[in-house]
């Protein structure tokens, strides 16, 4: 089966604290992985994807293929950080698997 | 270029009913697919068009069907609405079909289905 599991709903932190947003997935062969963010009245946007291993705004993720994982990492928090998170799979169709996302609070 | 664009923005429709929902790609991109969004899950993958051809399906009924246009817009349609239906719609175009996994796919703003 092809999954995604983001298994917290709700991740709140202090403004300068570290985030981790977990993800783990499901998949038969070479996963191609995703974050996919979206800020308050905005689209949702690519934030960054395992394959070109970047970093965006501060975020790191890493593909972990033992734990088969791969959590966003931020060291510092930052308020404008506040936005819903989606950890995507590639499924087989070339299509998109998400997850249900993680609602990211960074508080002052 | 104003990304990806659809329409309507919101819609109201009453169970049985049927509905078109509409999507303009970014200019230049030739693959068009289409999401659920059902309110507290992650998108959900419906239908992917590239060159006019349906290049994937995922697991949804046969009430919903789509179909892209020589210009790359697409339609979403849903016969039969149930209250189930209700949802965010959301249209990703790409410059290719899913197999160039390099193409990121930008999103829409949606259009937001209510069924009563």
């Amino acid at each position: 089966a092809q999954r995604v599991t983001q298994p917290e709903k709700l991740l709140s932190v202090f403004k300068g604290a570290p985030v981790e947003l977990k993800c783990n997935y499901s998949y038969s062969g070479s996963p191609e992985l995703f974050w996919y963010v979206q800020y308050s009245r905005q689209r949702l946007q690519l934030l960054l994807r395992h394959i070109s291993r970047e970093s965006i705004k501060g975020f790191t993720a890493d593909l972990n293929k033992g734990e088969t994982s791969f959590h966003l990492k931020k060291p510092f928090a930052q308020e404008e950080d506040s936005a819903m998170y989606y950890c995507a799979l590639r499924g087989s169709q070339g299509n998109l698997i998400f997850g249900k996302g993680t609602k990211l609070s960074v508080k002052p | 270029d104003a990304g990806v664009t659809q329409s309507p923005t919101h819609l109201i429709k009453t169970r049985g009913q049927h509905v078109t929902l509409r999507c303009s790609p970014i200019s230049g991109h030739k693959s068009v697919s289409w999401y659920q969004q059902v309110l507290g899950q992650g998108p959900q993958f419906i239908f992917q068009y590239y060159e006019k051809e349906e290049r994937g399906r995922g697991n949804f009924p046969d009430r919903f069907s789509a179909r892209q246009f020589p210009n790359y817009s697409s339609e979403l349609n849903v016969n039969a609405l149930l209250l189930g239906d209700s949802a965010l719609y959301l249209c990703a175009s790409s410059l290719a079909d899913g197999g160039a996994s390099l193409y990121e796919q930008y999103f829409g703003p949606g259009t937001r289905l209510t069924v009563t």
